[in-house]
């Protein structure tokens, strides 16, 4: 069965303090990793799609990474704004179907 | 460009009322897809649309709820009757071929069931 796993479920930064978010995945022929970030009261904003292993994608301060069992979303010197819930989502050709993780809520103080 | 465009965006209902939640996916768009989220279960998907055809509907909770798409440009969802356990955001999403296209997501329809 295709499944994907977030963590942490929740993490606190300092505006400028780099981190990295996990999703580790079990899934029947991948054809896609997908990030997407949630802002509250929206729906999922697309940022990322990843194909194969050791693919690597950069928006501004975001990069994402993938092996065959995990991706990173990496967060660098990150700001008040970017705040929000980081999903990751997985295409697996079992299920034929997006499968989603429960998220991680990134909270960055000033 | 538009993107996916989803009503009512926030509905108030009574136990045993019909809702129904509407979506316009992205023109050109050939796959349509409903997702339902709660804190509990996250983001599921409840069923999706190839052509304006159900391709799986294997997350339908239940009877109570379906879905229809009669033309490509249109789709609706209906929960009837509704419970309070019902109540949940629920998102339309549209992409251009699927298997790993990007998929783009509305705003979502805010359901409350008292």
């Amino acid at each position: 069965e295709d499944q994907v796993t977030q963590s942490p479920e929740a993490l606190r930064l300092q505006e400028g303090e780099s981190s990295s978010l996990n999703c580790s995945y079990t899934v029947s022929g991948l054809r896609g990793l997908f990030w997407y970030r949630q802002d509250p009261g929206k729906g999922p904003e697309f940022l990322f799609t990843l194909y194969s292993a050791g693919e690597e994608k950069e928006k501004e301060r975001l990069k994402a990474t993938l092996t065959k069992k995990e991706s990173f979303l990496h967060i660098t010197a990150p700001k008040p704004e970017d705040s929000a819930t980081y999903l990751c989502a997985v295409w697996g050709g079992a299920t034929n179907k997006l499968i989603f993780g429960t998220g991680t809520l990134l909270a960055v103080q000033p | 460009d538009a993107g996916v465009i989803q009503s009512p965006r926030h509905e108030v209902t009574e136990m045993g009322q019909e809702v129904t939640l509407r979506c316009k996916p992205i023109s050109g768009h050939d796959y349509l897809f409903w997702y339902r989220q709660t804190m509990m279960r996250g983001l599921e998907l409840l069923i999706y649309f190839n052509n304006n055809v159900p391709i799986d509907d294997s997350g339908m909770p239940e009877d109570r709820f379906s879905a229809k798409m009669p033309n490509a440009s249109f789709s609706t969802l209906k929960i009837q009757p509704s419970e309070p356990r019902d109540s949940a955001v629920y998102f339309c999403a549209s992409s251009f071929g699927g298997g790993g296209n990007t998929i783009y997501f509305g705003e979502g329809s805010w359901l409350t069931v008292v």
